[in-house]
């Protein structure tokens, strides 16, 4: 399986500064079609998960811009230039390359 | 818009079987396949399996097969998720998501597995 590695798994953070996570996989997630499928999500306390990007770039509706991700091959970051109280939560890499579906362990984003 | 509605919270024992329900509105059922991943508490996101409810076609993590099926009935645009032989650490809340990416998900079913 490929195991995906998110740093850190605690984020402190002040409101108003920017946050960065990183996911590194095991094995290149770039698809035979040529897409790299490699999605992040948010997941606030007692909510199920949201998509916030898709294909390691791609915003989903509705997200704020704050909200970036980039990255290529197996290394890939999920940026927030300026915390809000509402971006609290726990937020989860995904690769949907490989089969199976693999997670993050999660990073806990939280206000200092 | 899109609607995943989950069935309600279960509590079985040791052994039992349980069987989460996961009905689909807003969009063409069966264009997209169904995810289920579990969250047991305080912990991660894991992946389980899919179908395609077009076909019945599945795919199961290893770690679940031969206790676990996942099927769909269009007539009714909803698609389940059976879990046999339970123990205390299915205990978890069962989440279904739409297509490879998870773009929507529903609101999760807390199966508590107890004595």
């Amino acid at each position: 399986d490929v195991v995906m590695t998110q740093s850190p798994l605690s984020l402190p953070v002040t409101l108003g500064q920017p946050a960065s996570i990183s996911c590194r996989s095991s094995q290149s997630l770039v698809h035979s079609d040529g897409n790299t499928y490699l999605n992040w999500f948010q997941q606030r306390p007692g909510q199920s998960p949201r998509r916030l990007i898709y294909k390691v770039s791609n915003r989903d509706s509705g997200v704020p811009d704050r909200f970036s991700g980039s990255g290529s091959g197996t290394d890939f970051t999920l940026k927030i230039s300026r915390v809000e109280a509402e971006d609290v939560g726990v937020y989860y890499c995904m690769q949907a390359t490989h089969w199976p579906r693999t997670f993050g362990q999660g990073t806990k984003v939280e206000i200092k | 818009q899109v609607q995943l509605v989950q069935s309600g919270a279960e509590v079985k024992k040791p052994g039992a079987s349980v069987k989460v329900s996961c009905k689909a509105s807003g969009y063409t059922f069966t264009g997209f396949y169904m995810h289920w991943v579990r969250q047991a508490p305080g912990q991660g996101l894991e992946w389980m399996g899919l179908i395609n409810p077009d076909s019945g076609g599945t795919n199961y993590a290893q770690k679940f097969l031969g206790r676990v099926t996942i099927t769909s009935d269009t007539s009714i645009s909803t698609v389940y998720m059976e879990l046999r032989t339970l123990i205390s650490d299915d205990t978890a809340v069962y989440y279904c998501a739409r297509t490879g990416n998870l773009d929507f998900w529903g609101q999760g079913t807390l199966v508590t597995v107890s004595s």
